[in-house]
């Protein structure tokens, strides 16, 4: 029961151009959404989150979007570089739920410089 | 620098011989993680404490443990572990959810488990 699907495992893209991350969800509980990064041998990173009450969420080159309607968040990331290559989770919480964050099974993001 | 640390990054079991997992952080958060990560798979939750409050997911087996004896460590422990159990096992850490609006996690570099 994956709750949070991440349908594309790799994504390629050239240096300077838009990456687009898709994450769709069958949870309508979720309420707050997270994006991680992981590089090899270290752990996933925190990048940029969105809570349900807004559909955008800025932070430098990464932008976030959320359509409560579709279950469907994207991250992009404009202008990619060659370090933007890595792993990137996708993950949902519920506020009701506590602690516990489902996240999605990744996208391995290579940007070609 | 603020962390989390896993120790062993690398370790090797035999099949059915217990082995122990350990996890710190020097963030003084109140809440610490332990996942499961096999090959391409997400991450998935075994248990959590909130301070020294257990709490274990439905679904996680019973060979698997935890102990927390202080803010700062928390080990896991599996009892037998099978040819299954090898993976990816995560530590991450939180602050309080009410405290800081966000459940942002922190996690360490992993430790990879092998079973012979």
């Amino acid at each position: 029961d994956q709750q949070v699907k991440q349908n594309s495992p790799s994504l390629s893209v050239q240096e300077g151009r838009i990456s687009i991350l898709n994450c769709d969800y069958t949870n309508s509980m979720f309420d707050y959404f997270l994006w991680y990064k992981k590089y090899p041998a270290e752990g996933p990173t925190f990048l940029i989150s969105i809570s349900s009450i807004k559909d955008k969420n800025e932070d430098g080159r990464f932008t976030v979007f959320l359509n409560k309607s579709a279950k469907h968040l994207s991250l992009h990331i404009v202008p990619s570089q060659p370090g933007d290559s890595a792993v990137y989770f996708c993950a949902a919480s519920a506020g009701t739920g506590g602690f516990k964050t489902i996240f999605g099974a990744g996208t391995r993001l290579f940007v070609k410089a | 620098d603020a962390m989390v640390i896993q120790n062993p990054r690398y370790q090797v079991t035999q099949f059915g011989k217990p082995v122990t997992l350990s996890c710190s952080q020097t963030l003084n958060h109140n809440v610490m993680y332990w996942y499961q990560q096999k090959s391409s798979q997400a991450p998935k939750l075994l248990f959590h404490y909130y301070d020294k409050d257990f709490n274990n997911e439905a679904d996680t087996p019973d060979n698997f443990q935890s102990r927390r004896p202080n803010t700062s460590f928390c080990f896991l422990d599996i009892r037998s572990p099978g040819l299954g159990d090898a993976a990816m096992y995560l530590c991450a850490t939180s602050r309080d959810l009410m405290a800081s609006g966000t459940n942002e996690q922190f996690f360490g570099p992993g430790t990879r488990l092998t079973v012979l």
